[in-house]
């Protein structure tokens, strides 16, 4: 199974920090990843689609980069309403894998 | 409104058996395929299954493959996870998805049914 390492598991952020989260696949995955964000005791959200493609209703402040091996997403200037866990999901080859999820808590 | 709804999970002893159910409302079920992702109590998130729009493909997560089905009825619109051989680890909110194709992502998602095994 293709594993995806996704760093950091966790950071702190103040309001208005740009900050990059990175997941990096075991092999290559051309673009088939996607970007999700999850809330405590919510469903996860998509946010990007095929590494760069921001969903509808999605702050253009995600954005989302890379091919191959290496992704990254990046908040340009964290909201209030951002702080919530972060996970990279690879739809390349089965089984999928996700990321192990990065925490993103109030500095 | 694009909705899907989880049902069926609950208290199960290990080696016992639980059948999920998803249904699919505001779309053409059939036109996507679905897939089942659990989270264990404080921890990440884990594809389970995939299944095609169809549903004549399915997929497996290695943890799973061997005691875990998963079928669907467009006729119904819904989506079913037959669980069997239940483990303690198999505890965790399991979510329902739906997939539009390669590089569209998992774009929605049920509240998701709670499933201990204990």
């Amino acid at each position: 199974a293709i594993q995806m390492t996704q760093s950091p598991s966790s950071l702190s952020a103040s309001v208005g920090d740009r900050v990059t989260i990175t997941c990096r696949a075991s092999q290559g995955i051309r673009n088939d990843l996607g970007w999700y964000q999850q809330k405590p005791g919510k469903a996860p959200k998509l946010l990007i689609s095929g590494a760069s493609n921001l969903q509808d209703g999605v702050p253009s402040r995600f954005s989302g980069s890379g091919y191959g091996t290496d992704f990254t997403l990046t908040i340009s200037s964290l909201q209030t309403e951002d702080f919530a866990s972060y996970y990279c999901l690879q739809d390349n080859t089965y089984p999928w894998t996700f990321g192990q999820g990065t925490r993103v808590a109030i500095k | 409104e694009v909705q899907l709804v989880e049902s069926g999970g609950g208290l199960q002893q290990p080696g016992g058996s639980l059948r999920l159910s998803c249904e699919g409302s505001g779309f053409t079920f059939s036109n996507y395929a679905m897939s089942w992702v659990r989270q264990a109590p404080g921890k990440g998130l884990e594809w389970v299954s995939h299944i095609s729009g169809s549903g004549g493909i399915a997929f497996y997560a290695d943890s799973v493959k061997g005691r875990f089905t998963v079928s669907r009825d467009n006729s119904k619109n819904t989506l079913q996870l037959q669980m069997t051989s239940l483990r303690p680890e198999d505890t965790a909110v399991y979510y329902c998805a739906r997939y539009p194709g390669v590089k569209k992502g998992l774009g929605v998602w049920g509240r998701g049914t709670t499933v201990t095994v204990s």
